[in-house]
């Protein structure tokens, strides 16, 4: 089942911050998180298990809740190198494990 | 290494036309998949393989083949094109599905 992501679009000046949400109807096993720039492929950004785990990646971290079923991925200080589309996968706790990804958010970063 | 690699880069078809969609990779990754991506809709599973041999339906198999004979290449077939089979195909591979996906760099497909 996909999950919801929200909000669809983000517009910031650099230096602002922004936080992507990503929730699900069902429990989850992990939630996966990546970057699209604009005509690439998506890139990997990082992973998190159950068991309420935090992760960070220079300025960007990401937080999983279990219990709420989502995960939010926070952008500090954004830079204009932020800007793409950012997708959540998720797998479901139990299922088959094969993520399945949000429509994704939309960051744009302006000087 | 190259990564996971994708032939051709674009591609015009017909309505009813067939085509293969070819997907490598050189990490000696178990998993592999494809996606289709269309605006608003985010990446969707179509195909996905655990390993040479073994393949499974995604969300939206219909009007696509696949096979895995070696652990390297994945090709996508499209049996009989429709307009509603544009769109850009991503393949990715990861050592396991729970893993880092890498993708590959994508075909974009036109159906006329």
């Amino acid at each position: 089942q996909q999950p919801v992501q929200s909000p669809q679009a983000v517009i910031l000046r650099e230096g602002e911050d922004a936080v992507i949400n990503c929730s699900s109807s069902k429990a989850l096993y992990s939630v996966h998180w990546y970057r699209q720039k604009h005509g690439e492929a998506p890139v990997f950004l990082m992973i998190l298990l159950k068991g309420g785990e935090q992760k960070g990646h220079d300025k960007i971290s990401a937080s999983f809740n279990e219990k709420k079923q989502q995960s939010s991925l926070y952008l500090t200080a954004s830079q204009l190198s932020y800007s793409g589309t950012y997708f959540c996968g998720t797998e479901i706790d139990g299922g088959s494990y094969i993520p399945t990804f949000g429509r994704g958010t939309s960051l744009i970063v302006h000087p | 290494n190259a990564g996971v690699t994708q032939t051709p880069k674009f591609q015009v078809l017909k309505t009813g036309q067939s085509m293969t969609l070819q997907c490598a990779q050189d990490m000696n990754h178990e998993y592999m998949s494809w996606y289709r991506q269309d605006p608003g809709m985010g990446l969707r599973l179509i195909h996905y393989s655990v390993g040479a041999g073994i393949t499974d339906q995604g969300e939206v198999p219909n009007g696509y083949n696949v096979s895995r004979s070696t652990t390297e290449d994945f090709p996508l077939r499209l049996l009989s094109a429709a307009p509603s089979q544009t769109s850009v195909y991503f393949c990715a591979s990861s050592r396991t599905p729970g893993d880092e996906q890498f993708f590959g760099p994508g075909t974009r497909l036109t159906v006329l």
